[in-house]
Order: structure tokens, then C-alpha cells, then sequence
């Protein structure tokens, strides 16, 4: 069975851009969450997805959303770009059966903004 | 709001011996789920083991085992016969009846041969 994949695994862009990130979860995951980590704040909940519903936010500006497809794949979306928003975007997927599922990190995206 | 705390930004270990890594959360909540993720350099992170605050009995995997202390609100990783191949972070983790995770700073175990 395939892992979760991200795509892109880097990038690198220039502020007051937007960015869209991608994940494709593992076959028959449903809940999709985000995180961003960086040296400095370590490893942040950005957002959850369930069934194509936001279930879970956390505490970061609007310019941060995502969303979620009928095929579980997540896509998360930065806009007006700022430095500190260079980080290692990390997602993860799981069966989503009950509480405290084993989740599955994918590789990451590496966004460098300058 | 529940946070996560690891008091050791490093740790080391020689090959075969045992390591206890801490961990100290703080929650309002009865029911909840902890974890320690381990993320290798330039690897994906991984679970190692997991805990229902429920179950009274630590969990354990192979070498992996816990010491939950729900009263303290501690949860500790102890690695037995530590090999090369644990050298990484690890990272303990509060978890909700939902997916999203609690993550605290995270503790750089070197492993020595």
C-alpha cells in the first residue's frame, strides 16, 4: 500500500505569493490533518478534514485554508506569503475509526519564502 | 488548553543500554489518547507507541514502553537495548477523540556506538 505523498516536496517563493500544497492520504484514510514545523515553534496543528469537513483548526490566520476532495486528497492553500510562514508542512492521514488513531505522516513540504 | 511538555531538548545513549524520555502534559479532560512519534533525519515520522488515558495498564512494543502516570499527568518513553537506528527526535503527542495532535518540542536522542 502506498504511503501519504505530498507534493510539492519543495518550494520556494517570494512574499505576498500564494501557495498550494497537495496530499494524497493513504488508501481508505478519510481524516486528513496538517502541521506545520519549524525550529522555532516545533510541530503546529493547522487543520483537520473529515469527510470533506473541517473538523479541526487551529490557531493560525485566515490566510492559512485548506480543503478536502470526495477522494479523501487534501489540499492546503497560504496566501500573501511571509517569511515566517517558511517551514516543513507536514500531513498526516488515518482510518479515522475512533480516538487515538495511528496517523500517517507523509514526507513533507519544505516551503522556503523569500 | 492542553499542552505538551519535554524538559529535554537532548538525550544520549550508548548502543544496548536503556533511555527514559519525559514528557509532562496538562489536560482538563478524562478521556484522551497519548503518543510518542519518532522522526528520523530526513524521514518521515512514525508512530512508536500509544496510550488510551483510560487503561490503567502502560503500553508496550518490542523494546518501547511507557510509564503513564495519569495522576502526574506524566508520560515517559523508555528504550530498551537502544540500537543505532533509534537516533532521532521523538516527539510526545495528546490526542482528542478526533485526529488533531498535541505536540511538545520534541527530544534528539543520539545513539552511540
Amino acid at each position: 500500500k502506498a504511503g501519504v505523498t505530498q507534493t510539492p516536496r519543495y518550494l520556494i517563493k517570494t512574499r505576498g505569493q500564494q501557495v498550494t500544497l497537495s496530499c494524497s492520504p493513504i488508501s481508505g484514510h478519510r481524516s486528513v490533518s496538517w502541521y506545520q514545523q519549524t525550529p522555532g515553534q516545533g510541530l503546529q496543528f493547522l487543520f483537520e478534514y473529515f469527510s470533506e469537513t473541517q473538523r479541526n483548526k487551529g490557531n493560525f490566520p485566515g490566510r492559512f485554508s485548506g480543503r478536502q476532495f470526495s477522494n479523501s486528497r487534501s489540499e492546503m492553500n497560504v496566501s500573501t506569503l511571509e517569511l515566517g510562514d517558511s517551514a516543513l508542512y507536514l500531513c498526516a492521514s488515518s482510518l479515522a475509526l475512533q480516538g487515538g488513531n495511528e496517523q500517517f505522516f507523509g514526507p513533507g513540504t519544505r516551503l522556503t519564502v523569500l | 488548553a492542553q499542552t505538551v511538555t519535554q524538559s529535554q531538548p537532548e538525550m544520549s545513549v550508548q548502543e544496548a543500554e536503556t533511555v527514559t524520555l519525559s514528557c509532562t502534559y496538562d489536560t482538563s479532560e478524562s478521556d484522551y489518547y497519548l503518543f510518542w512519534y519518532k522522526q528520523p533525519p530526513s524521514r518521515q515520522m512514525i508512530l512508536v507507541i500509544r496510550q488510551e488515558a483510560y487503561k490503567q495498564q502502560n503500553a508496550t512494543e518490542n523494546r518501547f514502553s511507557v510509564n503513564f502516570q495519569k495522576a502526574a499527568k506524566s508520560f515517559s518513553l523508555k528504550i530498551s537495548d537502544s540500537q543505532l537506528g533509534d537516533a532521532a527526535m521523538y516527539f510526545c503527542a495528546y490526542g482528542d477523540n478526533t485526529d488533531k495532535l498535541i505536540f511538545g518540542t520534541g527530544t534528539r536522542l543520539q545513539v552511540f556506538p
